[in-house]
């Protein structure tokens, strides 16, 4: 398995630009998480969807944030409009059964808007 | 009071000995129990999963659970130098989501 994928790696933008940000979960398995990473915050969780349907999204910090999972395969997380607070690394997770198992975690995006 | 808690570090250990670090958690009901280990730039991998008290071994690592305690631990023997990363905590809480909770994480240096 290829495990979680995540699209792109690095990702610079210009404030007020939109982002998208893209996983592909690993086959099979039914939840999804986003999760975001800064030094002063740690790892937060954003969203996280169950069978594509979104359980969550409390984490989401403001509108500017959305998050879509159209099929079992592919999500995406949107920021419109970015603002440089956003620079973080963002983490796409997978796991097979309701926080039971762990997780596993895409390569990240390294975000950064200027 | 954060629900999963963690000293920041650095912890610092020479190559060698025995790195403990430490976990507590706020909700009683907690039934699951991760410890990730993060390298600086890569992403989080599981590397121990406990479910229930006592120990569970693994290898050089031991992962050990007290939930009169509210209390998770990791031990790293015979520690390396590869072994330095900061390691995350992540606690499945009593509620019946999917979600993990993750501490700030500890960070190990392993003098050689």
């Amino acid at each position: 398995d290829a495990g979680v994928i995540q699209s792109p790696r690095h990702e610079v933008t210009e404030m007020g630009q939109e982002v998208t940000l893209r996983c592909k979960p690993i086959s099979g398995h039914d939840y999804l998480f986003w999760y975001r990473q800064t030094m002063m915050r740690g790892l937060e969780l954003l969203i996280y969807f169950n069978n594509n349907v979104p359980i969550d999204d409390s984490g989401m910090p403001e509108d500017r944030f959305s998050a879509k999972m159209p099929n079992a395969s592919f999500s995406t997380l949107k920021i419109q409009p970015s603002e440089p607070r956003d620079s973080a690394v963002y983490f796409c997770a997978s796991s097979l059964a309701a926080g039971g198992s762990g997780y596993t975690f895409g390569s990240g995006t390294r975000l950064t808007v200027v | 009071q954060k629900e999963v808690e963690q000293n920041s570090g650095p912890l610092s250990v020479p190559e060698g000995a025995i790195a403990s670090l430490n976990c507590t958690y706020s909700d009683r009901g907690s039934q699951s129990f991760f410890w990730y280990r993060q390298y600086s730039g890569k992403s989080p991998e599981l590397i121990m999963s406990i479910y229930s008290n006592g120990d569970k071994e693994d290898g050089r690592f031991t992962a050990q659970l007290n939930k009169a305690s509210q209390y998770v631990s990791l031990l790293i023997r015979d520690s390396q130098p590869s072994d330095s990363a900061t390691y995350l905590c992540a606690v499945h809480g009593s509620s019946n989501t999917g979600k993990l909770i993750f501490g700030q994480g500890t960070t190990l240096q392993v003098k050689p």
